[in-house]
């Protein structure tokens, strides 16, 4: 089925370990997200991607790297996992046409022990 | 700074009841209002508001926007269990990369 998918649904790792998180869509979109969720916070931007290899930073990008080599993949790598990164994460997908909406994966809950 | 407002930040309400949910709204370069409906997964998306006075109406969902005062409702008619989620209000600022602020969401649950 075409849609968004993020792998994998479920992760737990310790502090200091490196993880990645992947996200795939197959509509062609232009722009990609990644969002954490917090109690208490909502949906907060890490980083954000226009195109393949264009990528920039959203509200809350210490601690996280992105890569963007085909316009399908986004994933999000966390370089040395901290307590404080244990969040549930989204990947979203847009069209470059600005009156279109976001679309959600399904997310990724992430514990760092 | 941008910022978005929901209340109340949770509701119980039992089937049949009409429920209105409210969303303010304080950004710059104002584009658009969005009402997602959040589960256990994913948003999914209901509306987007773009002028105001105009209402979006899906089935037993509505919304309306005013850019005036700078707020946007969303209303549930004859509720069932089946609309117990979290609804995220976010707005659409006209930034390089058409930046979406999200509110904190509002929690409705629905009893039989």
């Amino acid at each position: 089925d075409a849609g968004i998918t993020q792998s994998p649904r479920y992760k737990i790792t310790e502090t200091g370990r490196q993880v990645t998180l992947m996200c795939h869509q197959t509509w062609s979109h232009s722009y990609m997200f990644w969002y954490r969720q917090d109690l208490g916070h909502g949906l907060r931007l890490i980083y954000y991607s226009a195109a393949a290899d264009i990528t920039d930073k959203g509200e809350v990008p210490d601690g996280y790297v992105v890569s963007r080599s085909k316009t399908e993949n986004f994933p999000l790598t966390l370089e040395s996992a901290t307590r404080s990164q244990t969040s549930v994460y989204f990947c979203a997908s847009r069209d470059v046409y600005s009156n279109q909406p976001q679309h959600f994966g399904d997310g990724t809950r992430l514990s760092i022990l | 700074e941008d910022k978005v407002v929901q209340s109340p930040l949770s509701l119980v309400v039992h089937e049949g009841d009409t429920v209105t949910l409210n969303c303010s709204y304080e950004v710059t370069n104002f584009r658009s209002l969005l009402w997602y409906k959040q589960e256990k997964k994913a948003p999914t998306f209901l509306f987007m508001l773009t002028s105001s006075g105009i209402e979006k109406k899906s089935g037993r969902l509505s919304s309306i926007l005013d850019k005036k005062e700078l707020f946007s409702i969303l209303n549930i008619t004859a509720t069932q269990t089946g609309d117990s989620a979290v609804y995220l209000c976010a707005v659409g600022s006209r930034t390089s990369y058409d930046k979406v602020i999200f509110g904190p969401g509002t929690s409705l649950s629905v009893i039989p």
